[in-house]
């Protein structure tokens, strides 16, 4: 069965203070993994899709990185705007392109002024 | 371009009572999926619509069924309603080829 696990489960930092969200799966045969952003009461918001080790992905000031075992979101010198819960997601290749997308709990980012 | 446009937003309902969510997707997408998030909880996938027919089913009870018509829109229903099912529920839509596009969600109480 597909597992995520993201970590910390929560994350406060001060405006400007880099730093980094884990995320830890296991997938039969990765077709690609995903992450959103999750503002509350609201849908998650697509962010990046990495597809292979090695890969990286830059958005402003979020880079997302995957190894065969983990990938990182990199938030540098964050801004209170980025404050909301990031989610990340797994899809196993056995069904498509369109098979079930496995979560994790999420990590919630608060960034003071 | 609308997106992914769900309805109602809010609802609250009492135990053992039957609820019907709805869903119109993304302009272009021809495939529906539903997950239930609880609170403090990431989405759990229930199931996925496309051509009509229920295509892949999460571990979910009988109690929740859906259907797809023919403009694509689809509908969750969940009967027997528990407290548990207390959750938001996320509609998302894609093509076959993938990328999906969710939806702000209906945030469903059980009293």
């Amino acid at each position: 069965e597909d597992q995520v696990t993201q970590s910390p489960e929560a994350l406060r930092l001060q405006e400007g203070e880099s730093s980094s969200l884990n995320c830890s799966y296991t997938v039969s045969g990765l077709r690609g993994l995903f992450w959103y952003r999750q503002d509350p009461g609201k849908g998650p918001e697509f962010l990046f899709t990495l597809y292979s080790a090695g890969e990286e992905k830059e958005k402003e000031r979020l880079k997302a990185t995957l190894t065969k075992k983990e990938s990182f979101l990199h938030i540098t010198a964050p801004k209170p705007e980025d404050s909301a819960t990031y989610l990340c997601a797994v899809q196993a290749g056995s069904s498509g392109a369109n098979s079930k997308l496995t979560f994790g709990k999420g990590i919630t980012l608060s960034v003071r002024p | 371009d609308a997106g992914v446009t769900q309805s109602p937003t809010h609802l609250i309902k009492t135990r053992g009572q039957q609820v019907t969510l709805r869903c119109s997707p993304k302009s272009g997408h021809d495939t529906v999926s539903w997950y239930q998030q609880a609170l403090g909880q990431g989405p759990q996938f229930i199931f996925q619509y496309y051509e009509e027919e229920e295509r892949q089913r999460g571990n979910f009870p009988d109690r929740f069924s859906g259907h797809q018509f023919p403009n694509y829109s689809s509908e969750l229903n969940v009967n027997a309603l528990l407290l548990g099912d207390s959750a938001l529920y996320l509609c998302a839509s894609s093509l076959a080829t993938g990328g999906y596009t969710f939806g702000s969600g209906t945030r469903l109480t059980v009293v």
